[in-house]
Formats: structure tokens, sequence, C-alpha cells
């Protein structure tokens, strides 16, 4: 199987602190993962495209001096998000290609971050 | 700009019966899709594909069916089981953008 994890599943977090998420693809090599974030009811959107080595690609409308994001290593990703305010309270949720041939994604259980 | 849509936010249907989740497409150069389906609070779980060389695919209950020249694909479940109760979102690979899904209800 393809297994992602990610850590914290929950946090809460007092405005103007900044919170790190990681996404570790726990049995495979990832070149690349992806960020999305979860509003309430609706649907993933996708924050950006994490590639190992490089930068990481912002879809429009998300700040990248706010939403961090490093890819260090084939098996680790994290999302920072810098500053924190209320409505960056969400359910963030990672995913990684395993790249063998499939098209499929992993994704990771989830963060719910609460900004107080 | 969205290029995979699905325009029906939600479905109810009874246990033992079908459900058809549809999904469209804009972008002809799209040539492999993928269903994933949802709980709360949870990451999306990979559910069944399908390449543009085929015009169907079928795992257990779930069958994909892809019509090309109208853009539009569509999603089988049958028998429906109350445990299938989720939001189901359709992709393309070529598109990390997912669509804004459909949430399954099913009816015991």
């Amino acid at each position: 199987g393809a297994v992602v994890s990610q850590h914290p599943s929950r946090v809460i977090c007092k405005s103007g602190t900044s919170v790190k998420i990681e996404c570790r693809s726990l049995d495979f090599q990832a070149t690349t993962m992806f960020w999305y974030r979860q509003f309430p009811k609706k649907s993933l959107m996708l924050m950006a495209t994490s590639n190992e080595g490089s930068k990481a690609t912002y879809e429009q409308g998300v700040e990248k001096d706010k939403f961090l994001i490093n890819h260090a290593s084939l098996t680790l990703s994290t999302l920072t998000v810098t500053s924190a305010h209320p409505e960056d309270s969400s359910f963030y949720i990672c995913s990684a290609y395993k790249g063998t041939g499939s098209y499929e994604q992993y994704f990771g259980p989830g963060t719910r971050l609460t900004v107080t | 700009d969205q290029q995979v849509k699905q325009n029906s936010p939600s479905l109810s249907v009874q246990e033992g019966r079908i459900s058809i989740l549809n999904c469209d497409y804009t972008n002809s150069m799209f040539d492999y899709f993928l269903w994933y389906k949802k709980y709360p609070a949870e990451g999306p779980t990979f559910l069944i594909s399908i390449s543009s060389i085929k015009d169907k695919n079928e795992d257990g209950r779930f069958t994909v069916f892809l019509n090309k020249s109208a853009k539009h694909l569509s999603l089988h479940i049958v028998p429906s089981q109350p445990g299938d109760s989720a939001v189901y979102f359709c992709a393309a690979r070529n598109d990390m953008r997912f669509g804004a899904g459909t949430r399954l209800t099913v009816k015991p």
C-alpha cells in the first residue's frame, strides 16, 4: 500500500503565531506532494504543488509568504502557516504521488487547524 | 479555471439501488480520470480510475464510464450500501484541482 501521514492531526494556536504541519510518505518516495485546504462543507481547494528540491508552485490567490511550503526530502513536505489568523482555521490535507506509473494520489488524514 | 466539474452537489438513494455520480470536463487532452471518496474529517481515498483509451472500467460494485465525445464520466455504484455515504470527487490526472464533489447518502 501507500501511506501518507500528517502531523499534527489537530492543532490550536493563538493569532499571530506560526504553525508547521508535516506530511510524510511512509512507504514510498514522493517527488511531488500537494497541499489542499478544505473549508466547512466545501470542496478541497488546491493550495500548492510541492516538488522535492525546488520551490513550490502556488495556486492563484494563495499567499506564498503566508503559507510556506518546504519539500526537503522525498518523503517529507511541510506547510507552515505564518502569523496565523482565525480565518486560517481550516482542515489542511496533503497528498502525494507514488510516481511509478500510477496516477492516483495518496492523501494524508488531514490536520485540523484552529486559530483563536 | 475549473476544468473538471461535478454539477450535482448531492444525491440520495435507497440501499440496494444504483447510485450514479456524474462528472464533466472541458479539456479534451485529459487522458486519465480518477474517482475519490471522502469521509468527514479524513483525507480522500482513491476509488477507481479510467484511461481515455477505455470507455468502461469495473471494480466490484463500482463502474466508471467515460464518454469522450461528451467529455463526461460517471461512477455507478450498485448495489449501494449505507457505508458508501460520503463525498465523491472526480479528478483528471493532468489537473490536481478537485471539483465541488457530490455528497452521496445511501438510506437503509
